[in-house]
């Protein structure tokens, strides 16, 4: 039982380049988010996807975009990279009717030149 | 809408005295989730504690404890005999039915134990 896994774990693209940061888990929740966390700064919502199917955009969707291609897997798009999106990435996950607790993956840091 | 509010940038507790730190909150929705969660300095989040909008007593899971202030719309964590291990940022969440399950997050208060 991995938990919520999140690949890759550093990447450093240039302006303009595009990625996909991967996030999977095996617990069969139902809901998945996506964070970013600038330097000394809190987790802000980017993206979620509360049931499989469907997406919403949380406080700062500009420049991303997201797929929840099945139950176990959320992936976020960065179609243009700008040095404004250099931070720590966080995927979540949460199982609606079970715990409370929000389970994270260990987060990408990501670089944008 | 959904707003979180850490007060406290940063906060400094001597070895094995207590600590809060605040949040406060505000929703318009009657049934919501709050949550604090340490960040240490390896970057992982840990779940530390919860409490439900409608739970009569405050939380408490060993030497974290929620003081849930409803009125005033405050969740604070009290942390009892504080460790050096205890340095790290403290995040404050809530989740209501907003949208669909939504958690936001406060800006966080790093705390620092000293010896």
């Amino acid at each position: 039982n991995a938990g919520v896994t999140q690949t890759p774990k550093f990447q450093v693209l240039k302006t303009g380049q595009s990625m996909t940061l991967q996030c999977a888990q095996d617990m069969n929740h139902n809901s998945m988010y996506w964070y970013r966390q600038d330097p000394g700064m809190g987790l802000r919502l980017i993206y979620y996807s509360a049931s499989e199917g469907t997406t919403d955009k949380g406080e700062v969707p500009n420049g991303y975009n997201v797929s929840r291609l099945n139950k176990r897997e959320f992936s976020l798009r960065l179609e243009s990279a700008a040095p404004s999106q250099t931070s720590v990435y966080f995927c979540a996950s949460i199982q609606l009717a079970g715990s409370n607790e929000q389970f994270f993956g260990p987060g990408t840091r990501l670089t944008v030149l | 809408a959904q707003k979180i509010t850490q007060t406290q940038p940063g906060m400094f507790v001597q070895e094995k005295e207590a600590v809060t730190l605040d949040c406060t909150y505000d929703t318009s929705d009657p049934s919501y989730g709050l949550f604090w969660y340490k960040q240490p300095s390896s970057g992982e989040m840990i779940f530390l504690i919860y409490q439900g909008s409608y739970d009569q007593q405050n939380a408490t899971e060993g030497r974290y404890s929620l003081n849930f202030q409803k009125a005033r719309k405050s969740a604070n964590l009290v942390i009892s005999a504080s460790q050096l291990g205890d340095s790290a940022m403290y995040f404050c969440a809530m989740r209501d039915h907003t949208g669909g399950f939504k958690t936001i997050f406060g800006a966080g208060t790093r705390l620092f134990v000293k010896a």
